[in-house]
């Protein structure tokens, strides 16, 4: 994939906000995406999942949008919190394999 | 918590030396892939196990290689170590009725000097 070296794009917003992150996806035959959390030190979290034949899905907090004709993918935390700092990827997969997206990293102040 | 468990969690080692990382997947997954992080960048995928043999691979060198063992843990070798290689290695485990969904471990910090 492209390096982006040390330079992930980032999404500054205070407490209580509505955050939303974007992936543009490169795989018109991928028909499964996953959102991970990364925290520094740590492996990729889980957050939620969506299969191609869905445009819209929610968790707890989370909701994502999935938009193919345009090969894009959102995120989005209602009333994001100081504990949702983190690098979050989108992965997608035509089988098995994740292909990951660059990353965003999320800066939540209090 | 995922229950993916990796060691060691960090390692250092020198230019040419050889290095096995260790992945015990979670309870009921039977495949396993491996993925490497360089810093700031997203992860990679080398190689994914499923029933004791390789189930696809990503784009690297041959001196990546790996094992499954019957009770679904795994390793992962590199041989002939580079400074490039300097990065996380992540193991991910998957359950029998979702192979695309992939819990991931804490990660081995790998430093080659």
């Amino acid at each position: 994939g492209e390096n982006v070296g040390l330079h992930l794009p980032t999404l500054s917003v205070q407490e209580g906000d509505n955050s939303i992150i974007n992936c543009a996806y490169s795989n018109s035959a991928s028909d499964y995406f996953i959102w991970y959390k990364q925290e520094s030190g740590k492996g990729p979290q889980f957050i939620i999942d969506i299969r191609s034949n869905m445009d819209k899905r929610q968790g707890q907090r989370v909701t994502v949008l999935l938009n193919k004709t345009v090969k894009h993918l959102s995120l989005q935390i209602a009333a994001t919190q100081p504990g949702d700092s983190a690098v979050y990827f989108c992965a997608e997969t035509g089988y098995s394999t994740l292909t990951f997206g660059k990353g965003t990293m999320l800066l939540v102040s209090p | 918590e995922t229950g993916v468990t990796q060691s060691p969690t960090h390692l250092i080692k020198t230019r040419g030396q050889q290095v096995t990382l260790r992945c015990s997947s979670q309870s009921g997954h039977n495949t396993v892939s491996w993925y490497q992080q360089a810093l700031g960048q997203g992860p990679q995928f080398i190689f994914q196990y499923y029933r004791e043999e390789e189930n696809g691979r990503g784009n690297f060198p041959p001196r990546f290689s790996g094992l499954q063992f019957p009770n679904y843990s795994s390793e992962l070798n590199v041989n002939a170590l580079e400074l490039d290689d300097s990065a996380l290695y992540l193991c991910a485990s998957s359950p029998r009725d979702s192979q695309e969904t992939q819990y991931f471990g804490p990660g081995t910090r790998l430093l080659v000097l």
